[in-house]
């Protein structure tokens, strides 16, 4: 079974532009989660969607924002980019909410 | 709300050595323990999980965790550490669907060199 891929791996962008970041979980995985990680505030949870939901949501700006598709798919968007915004995102997938998460490779996502 | 720290920022250890990280967590209820480990440049990956039951539980790669409620701890153990288990080392804490789904809370990372 393939695991959680992320696309794209690397992005380079500047400030003021946006971008979006692409997940595809496990097949048959109904729960995505996003995490931001960064050499000074560690990882830290963005949000999580099942079913097409967003269920929860980390303390991050309004500027963060995600959705999921029908086929469980996700994408999160980060508008309005600032410097500060350079980090790894993670996608996670689990079957159901509160059960194991697989993490993806991550989008390493720079910001000039 | 639930936080998880891990004190050693940086621990070193002989190859064949045994190896304890720590974790401790502050949650209110029973919580949902995972260790995860990343390797430079890649995500994370699931080496272990508690969720109840049995409080010593086993991992892949021969590693294993006890879950003390107690002393609100969860630390990671292998009697024997291999070159290849230098990587960066995370606990983490779930709160379960009424206490945010699966949102995880993460300690700040222990980072495991091995030396030869």
């Amino acid at each position: 079974k393939a695991g959680v891929t992320q696309t794209p791996r690397y992005l380079i962008k500047t400030r003021g532009q946006q971008v979006t970041l692409s997940c595809s979980p496990i097949s048959g995985h109904r729960s995505v989660s996003w995490y931001q990680q960064t050499p000074g505030q560690g990882l830290q949870f963005l949000f999580e969607y099942f079913s097409e939901t967003q269920r929860n949501k980390g303390n991050f700006p309004g500027r963060f924002s995600g959705r999921q598709f029908s086929n469980s798919r996700s994408e999160m968007n980060v508008s309005t980019l600032e410097l500060g915004d350079s980090a790894l995102y993670l996608c996670a997938s689990s079957f159901e909410r509160v059960t194991e998460q697989f993490f993806g490779p991550g989008t390493r996502l720079t910001v000039l | 709300a639930q936080s998880v720290t891990q004190p050693d920022i940086h621990i070193t250890v002989s190859e064949g050595a045994s190896l304890e990280l720590r974790c401790n967590y502050s949650y209110g209820a029973t919580p949902y323990l995972f260790w995860y480990v990343q390797s430079p440049g890649q995500g994370l990956q699931l080496l272990l999980k508690y969720f109840s039951g049995d409080t010593l539980v086993q991992g892949i790669k021969g590693f294993e965790a006890e879950f003390k409620r107690s002393q609100s701890s969860f630390n990671l153990r292998k009697p024997s550490v291999h070159w290849s288990d230098a990587a960066e080392y995370f606990c983490a804490v779930g709160a379960g669907v009424t206490g945010g789904g699966n949102k995880l809370t993460f300690g700040t990372g222990t980072q495991l060199k091995v030396e030869l």
